[in-house]
C-alpha cells in the first residue's frame, strides 16, 4: 500500500523559507507513470496546488506561485521536496503530497499524505 | 491558468439523489476528477477521469459532464457522505498544471 508522508518544520517566520519533504513507501517514486506533487490548504478555505515533479526533475508550478515555488526529488532517498521562499502568513495552510496521475484528458491525485500543518508567524 | 466554479452548499435528504456540479473552461477540453473531504481529513479521490471510480469507492458515486460542466451524482446518499467535495482538472494552459474548484460542503439531512 502506497503511504506518503510530509515532514518539516510546523513554524517559518515572514520572509523566510518554508521547507517541506515527503517520503514515499510502498513504491518507488522513479516510477515512469506517476507524478509527485504538493497542494495546500489554508485553515477554513479550499485546495490550491501548488506545482509537480517527475523522477527525471521535470517540473511544472501554479503560475500564482512560480516565483517563489522550488519542487525537487531525491530518487535515492525516494523523497520529494517543497521550498516556498519570502513567505507570508498568508501561507499558513495545511500542505499536503500527493502523487498525481496524468493522462491526455486528465490530470489528478490518487495518493494523498495526511499533511502537515505550517503556520507562518513572528 | 483555468478556474473551475463549484456551488459553496448544497443539501440533500438521506437516501435521496445529489448532484454537485463544476463549472469551467478547461472542462471543455479535460475531464474533471472528485474528491471527497472529511473534516480534519486528507481528500480522498472518489472519482477520476470523468467517470472511473477508484478500488473501494462505492457504486453510488458516479461522475459525468456536458460542454463546460462536469457533475458528481450520489445516487442515495448516506450520512456518512457530508463532507466538501473538490473537482479538479487540468488546466487549459497546455502544460501539466491542474486546478482546484472552490469545494461544496453537502450536507446530508
Amino acid at each position: 500500500q502506497l503511504q506518503l508522508q510530509e515532514s518539516g518544520p510546523g513554524l517559518v517566520k515572514p520572509s523566510e523559507t518554508l521547507s517541506l519533504s515527503c517520503t514515499v513507501s510502498g513504491g518507488s517514486i522513479s516510477s515512469s507513470s506517476f507524478y509527485w506533487g504538493w497542494i495546500r490548504q489554508p485553515p477554513g478555505k479550499g485546495l490550491e496546488w501548488i506545482g509537480t515533479i517527475y523522477y527525471s526533475g521535470s517540473t511544472y508550478y501554479n503560475p500564482s506561485l512560480k516565483s517563489r515555488v522550488t519542487i525537487s526529488v531525491d530518487t535515492s532517498m525516494n523523497q520529494f521536496s517543497l521550498k516556498l521562499s519570502s513567505v507570508t502568513a498568508a501561507d499558513t495552510a495545511v500542505y499536503y503530497c500527493a502523487r498525481h496521475k496524468y493522462d491526455f484528458w486528465s490530470g489528478y491525485a490518487d495518493y494523498w499524505g495526511q499533511g502537515a500543518l505550517v503556520t507562518v508567524s513572528s | 491558468s483555468s478556474e473551475l466554479t463549484q456551488d459553496p452548499a448544497v443539501s440533500v435528504a438521506l437516501g435521496q439523489t445529489v448532484r454537485i456540479t463544476c463549472q469551467g473552461d478547461s472542462l471543455r477540453n479535460y475531464y474533471a476528477s472528485w474528491y471527497q473531504q472529511k473534516p480534519g481529513q486528507a481528500p480522498v479521490l472518489v472519482i477520476y477521469a470523468k467517470n472511473n471510480r477508484p478500488s473501494g469507492i462505492p457504486d453510488r458515486f458516479s461522475g459525468s459532464s456536458s460542454g463546460n460542466t462536469a457533475s458528481l451524482t450520489i445516487t442515495g446518499a448516506q450520512a456518512e457522505d457530508e463532507a466538501d467535495y473538490y473537482c479538479n482538472s487540468r488546466d487549459n494552459s497546455g502544460d501539466l498544471s491542474v486546478v482546484f474548484g472552490g469545494g461544496t460542503k453537502l450536507t446530508v439531512l
